[in-house]
């Protein structure tokens, strides 16, 4: 079956450590996004990508980087410069960014302490 | 002015009800208009897109008005498991450059109760 696979699902960090988040696709869509989500607030978008090799920020991308290297995959590493990395993070992809609806993965919940 | 904006709500409905749901956007050349829900600690899922001419999908139904830049989702015969929050959707490049990006509202919490 096609979709999105994010990993892991929890996962707990030790203030001051770099972290990455795994996002796969089999859907062979071009476009993939990452974003974030805090308990009772909508989503904000971190980077998004439209073609491999190539990504743009977000609104909140100050303490995130990313690459995209595959078609298949785009990782997150949330930085120890990012202030307040516990959240709700989600990766998305879509055929293209103009009139595809995205598909997400489960996400994953990073706890920072 | 936010991108995409939503009543948060919560709008609480006894089953059977019909509720509406409205969304305005900013940007008059946004793109795509789409409706999700998302049910507590879960990822979105696409509920529906939006076309101009208005489309059903069941007891939804998704209307698109361009000139006052607004969005609205019907639910009708509201069931138990309508319960959750209902995003609303747009692409749009409002920069002019660098691409299109979906832009979503914060969502509006919708509580079905028996």
């Amino acid at each position: 079956d096609g979709g999105i696979t994010q990993s892991p699902k929890y996962l707990f960090r030790k203030e001051g450590q770099n972290v990455t988040l795994s996002c796969e696709q089999n859907l062979n869509h071009d476009a993939m996004y990452w974003y974030r989500q805090d308990p009772g607030q909508g989503l904000r978008l971190i980077y998004y990508s439209q073609i491999v090799n190539d990504f743009q920020k977000g609104d909140i991308a100050e303490g995130y980087s990313v690459s995209r290297e595959k078609k298949e995959s785009f990782p997150l590493t949330v930085t120890s410069a990012q202030k307040n990395p516990t959240a709700f993070y989600l990766c998305a992809s879509s055929i293209d960014t103009r009139n595809s609806p995205l598909h997400f993965g489960n996400g994953t919940r990073l706890t920072v302490t | 002015r936010k991108e995409v904006e939503q009543d948060p709500g919560p709008f609480n409905v006894p089953e059977g009800a019909t509720v509406a749901f409205n969304c305005t956007y900013s940007n008059s050349a946004s793109q795509s208009f789409f409706w999700y829900r998302q049910d507590c600690r879960k990822e979105p899922k696409l509920l529906m897109s939006v076309y101009s001419s208005g489309n059903e999908d069941g007891r939804f139904t998704a209307q698109l008005n361009r000139a006052s830049q607004y969005i609205s989702l019907l639910i009708r015969d509201s069931k138990l498991s309508d319960s959750a929050t209902y995003l609303c959707v747009v692409t749009a490049n409002p920069s002019g450059t660098g691409g299109f990006k979906t832009i979503f509202g914060a969502g509006t919490r919708l509580f079905v109760k028996a």
